[in-house]
C-alpha cells in the first residue's frame, strides 16, 4: 500500500500561471483533504470532499478549485497563483467516522509551492 | 480561525525525560487527536481522544481529555531523540464526521 500519494513534490511558478496538484489514495477512504501549511500557521483546510461526488469550503478556499475525480484521486487546482499562495500543500484521506470511528487522517508527503 | 492551540511553542528535553505538550480548544468537540511531523514530512496520526474519554494511552504515550477546561495534554515519556519533531493538535467539532482543525504546534527537541 502506498497510502497518499502527491505529485510534484516541488513546483516553482510565476505569478499568474496555473497548475494543478495531484492526489490519490489506496485506502478505500471515503473522505479526502486539501490542507495548507504555512511557518507559524500550523495547517489550515482549503476545500474537502466528505464522499465522492462531493466537495466543499474549508477555512481559507479564496484562489483555489477542486476536483474529486473519482473515490481515489482529488485534484487541487490554482488557477492564477499569486505569491501568497506560496505554502507546503498536504493532501489527506480518512474514513467516514460514524460506527468504525475511523477519524483519523492519513497524509501525503506534501508539495512544497513556491510563487514568484 | 485555529481551534487547538499547543503550549508550550518549543520544548527542548534530555533523552530519558519526559515531555508534556497542552492543548486548549474553544467549542464542543467530537475527539481530539494528536498528530507528529518530522521535518519536511507528512504528518503521522498519533492517537485519537473521544469527547467521553478521560485518559489514553498508546505505548510511551498518555493522552488525557477535560472537557470541562476544554484541554488536552499530551505525554510522552523517556523520549528519544527520534521523538525530536512538531507535535500538533486537531480537534473534530462536535456534529462532525470529517473536518479537523490543527493548532500551531509545539517543536520539541530530544538531546542525546
Amino acid at each position: 500500500n502506498a497510502g497518499v500519494t502527491q505529485t510534484p513534490k516541488f513546483q516553482v511558478l510565476k505569478t499568474g500561471q496555473s497548475m494543478t496538484l495531484q492526489c490519490a489514495q489506496d485506502m478505500n477512504h471515503n473522505s479526502m483533504y486539501w490542507y495548507r501549511q504555512d511557518p507559524g500557521m500550523g495547517l489550515r483546510l482549503i476545500y474537502y470532499s466528505a464522499s465522492e461526488g462531493t466537495t466543499d469550503k474549508g477555512e481559507v478556499p479564496n484562489g483555489y478549485n477542486v476536483s474529486r475525480l473519482n473515490k481515489r484521486e482529488f485534484s487541487l487546482r490554482l488557477e492564477s497563483a499569486a505569491p501568497s499562495q506560496t505554502s507546503v500543500y498536504f493532501c489527506a484521506s480518512s474514513g467516514s467516522g460514524g460506527a468504525d470511528g475511523s477519524y483519523e487522517q492519513y497524509f501525503g508527503p506534501g508539495t512544497r509551492l513556491t510563487v514568484t | 480561525s485555529q481551534q487547538g492551540e499547543e503550549d508550550p511553542q518549543a520544548l527542548s528535553i534530555q533523552e530519558g525525560e519526559n515531555a508534556t505538550m497542552n492543548c486548549s480548544y474553544k467549542t464542543s468537540i467530537n475527539n481530539l487527536q494528536w498528530y507528529r511531523q518530522n521535518s519536511g514530512r507528512g504528518l503521522v496520526h498519533l492517537i485519537l481522544i473521544r469527547s467521553n474519554e478521560r485518559e489514553k494511552h498508546s505505548g510511551r504515550l498518555r493522552v488525557t481529555l477535560d472537557t470541562s477546561k476544554k484541554s488536552s495534554s499530551l505525554l510522552i515519556t523517556a523520549s528519544r531523540a527520534a521523538d525530536t519533531a512538531s507535535y500538533f493538535c486537531a480537534t473534530m467539532p462536535g456534529g462532525s464526521n470529517y473536518k479537523l482543525t490543527f493548532g500551531k504546534g509545539t517543536l520539541l527537541t530530544v538531546n542525546p
